[in-house]
């Protein structure tokens, strides 16, 4: 079954706008993952934030996590054609602290950047 | 650092035949991943494991799929006798014991008619 659900499942907005994507779990978690899949690829690492943090940047992306509301955001700025992508969140939905948990995707926001 | 290895790419059978999936993980990485990717999902763990024993498989349909881990290394996916249903891009992941970022393989799209 599926942990996360990504809203809206998709986008489309032109070169150089944001772009806001959100994800909504179910359970308690320790970490909650954002993954890049492009068309016919695998999927990629974007970015962890950790269940006792609220927000994290790593170069044009920003995520935040409220686990009050059991919900997360993903900010793309300024996006360029190559963000052009599904996006995934994932969340271990386990109560170890160790490494390796179990990963609960969810349906994933399907993005489109227009030249 | 060489990827995540996955092969075949791309793989047509019956319904009925029997399919076998090769994953060559990152060097060194402990844990390895086989996932299921329907057409317009996000990826389902099959199984998990941790060098050679498996941790998780309460996802595989263990009545057609089997997996194994030799050696701790190289793993391959089996499917025996396909369905349908099973027509996916099964991708395989793997990640180092302590830490939780996985990487994912290129994946195998299988089509089953």
């Amino acid at each position: 079954s599926q942990q996360g659900e990504e809203d809206p499942q998709a986008l489309s907005i032109q070169e150089g706008e944001n772009a806001t994507m959100n994800c909504s779990y179910k359970t308690s978690i320790n970490n909650l993952q954002w993954y890049r899949q492009n068309s016919g690829r695998g999927l990629v690492h974007l970015i962890l934030i950790r269940s006792n943090e609220r927000e994290k940047h790593s170069g044009r992306l920003r995520v935040t996590l409220d686990t009050s509301k059991k919900s997360s955001s993903l900010l793309i700025t300024a996006s360029r054609a190559a963000d052009t992508a599904s996006y995934f969140c994932a969340t271990d939905g386990s109560l170890s602290n160790f490494g390796n948990e179990k990963l609960t995707f969810g349906t994933g926001t399907r993005l489109t950047i227009i030249p | 650092e060489a990827g995540v290895a996955q092969s075949p790419r791309y793989k047509i059978i019956e319904k009925r035949q029997s399919v076998a999936f090769w994953c060559n993980p990152i060097s060194g990485h402990a844990t390895l991943y086989w996932y299921q990717q329907i057409l317009g999902q996000g990826p389902k763990l099959l199984i998990q494991f941790q060098n050679n024993g498996v941790v998780d498989d309460s996802q595989l349909p263990k009545d057609r799929f089997s997996a194994e881990r030799l050696k701790g290394v190289d793993s391959t996916l089996k499917i025996q006798p396909a369905k349908l249903e099973d027509s996916a891009v099964y991708l395989c992941a793997s990640s180092l014991e302590t830490e939780y970022e996985q990487y994912f393989g290129p994946g195998t799209r299988l089509t089953v008619t």
